[in-house]
C-alpha cells in the first residue's frame, strides 16, 4: 500500500525566510510524488511533481521540490516565503503503472507566513 | 471559463434527506473523481469514473451513489443523509493517462460544503 506522511500540522514562518514543508513516503517501488496547495475556501491547486530524472523539481510561485530516494522524502520549499503562501498544503503518491489505485494524500500541513 | 464547477458550493439540509451534487469540467478530461474533505482536512478519495466507467469505489457507504451521464459530468447523490456526511466534497479531473499512467495532474472543483443538521 502505498502512503504519505506529512508530520507537521502547522509551520510558521517569517515572511522572507525560507520555508520547509516536510512529506515523507511508503512505497514498494518507485513513486510519483505530488505537491498541491489549497488556499481558504478554494479547491487544490496542483504545484508541482516528481516522475523520474532531476531530484530538484521546480514548480509555481517559485516553490520546489526535492526527491530522495534513501530519505523516502519529498520536501517541500521555498528560498523567500511570501504571506500569501499562507495556505494548506497537501503531499501525494501514486505508484507508476499501478493500474486504478487512487492519488493518495497526507492530511495536509498548514503554512502560516507572518508579515 | 471555470474549468471544474461543482454546485451547489453550500448545501444545508436535515439528516434522513437525499441531497445531490454536480460536476462539470469544461477541459475535455476523460477521468473524474469525487473527494471527500473531513473537519481536519484529510482528503480521501471516493469514486473515479473514466470514461463513464466506474473505476475506482473506495468504502463508502452504499448512500453514496455517482452517476456519469457523460465523461464531462459526475454527479453524486447521496440518501439518508447522517451527521458523519457532513464535510466537503470535491470533484476533480484528469487527463486519460499517459505513458507514465499515474503522472497525471488533476484539477479540483472550488468543494461543495455539506452541513447536515
Amino acid at each position: 500500500a502505498q502512503s504519505v506522511a506529512q508530520p507537521e500540522d502547522q509551520v510558521n514562518v517569517a515572511e522572507g525566510n525560507p520555508l520547509t514543508v516536510k512529506c515523507t513516503y511508503s512505497v514498494s517501488g518507485n513513486p510519483y510524488l505530488f505537491w498541491y496547495v489549497q488556499y481558504p475556501n478554494r479547491g487544490l491547486q496542483f504545484l508541482l511533481k516528481y516522475i523520474t530524472g532531476d531530484n530538484l523539481v521546480k514548480g509555481s510561485y517559485g516553490f520546489e521540490a526535492e526527491f530522495n530516494k534513501s530519505q523516502t522524502s519529498f520536501h517541500l520549499k521555498k528560498p523567500s516565503a511570501l504571506v500569501s503562501d499562507s495556505a494548506l498544503y497537501f503531499c501525494a503518491v501514486r505508484l507508476p503503472y499501478s493500474g486504478n489505485t487512487p492519488l493518495v494524500f497526507g492530511k495536509g500541513t498548514r503554512l502560516s507566513v507572518i508579515a | 471559463d471555470t474549468a471544474v464547477s461543482q454546485t451547489p458550493k453550500y448545501l444545508v439540509t436535515q439528516m434522513g434527506n437525499d441531497k445531490s451534487i454536480k460536476c462539470e469540467q469544461n477541459l475535455g478530461h476523460d477521468t473524474m473523481y469525487w473527494y471527500k474533505q473531513d473537519s481536519k482536512k484529510f482528503l480521501k478519495i471516493m469514486f473515479s469514473y473514466n470514461n463513464k466507467e466506474l473505476i475506482i469505489n473506495e468504502t463508502v457507504p452504499n448512500r453514496f451513489s455517482p452517476k456519469s451521464p457523460d465523461k464531462a459530468h459526475l454527479n453524486l447523490h447521496i440518501n439518508s443523509l447522517e451527521l458523519g456526511d457532513s464535510a466537503v466534497y470535491f470533484c476533480a479531473s484528469s487527463p486519460t493517462p499517459d505513458r507514465g499512467y499515474g503522472a497525471n495532474v488533476l484539477t479540483f472543483g472550488a468543494g461543495s460544503r455539506l452541513t447536515v443538521l
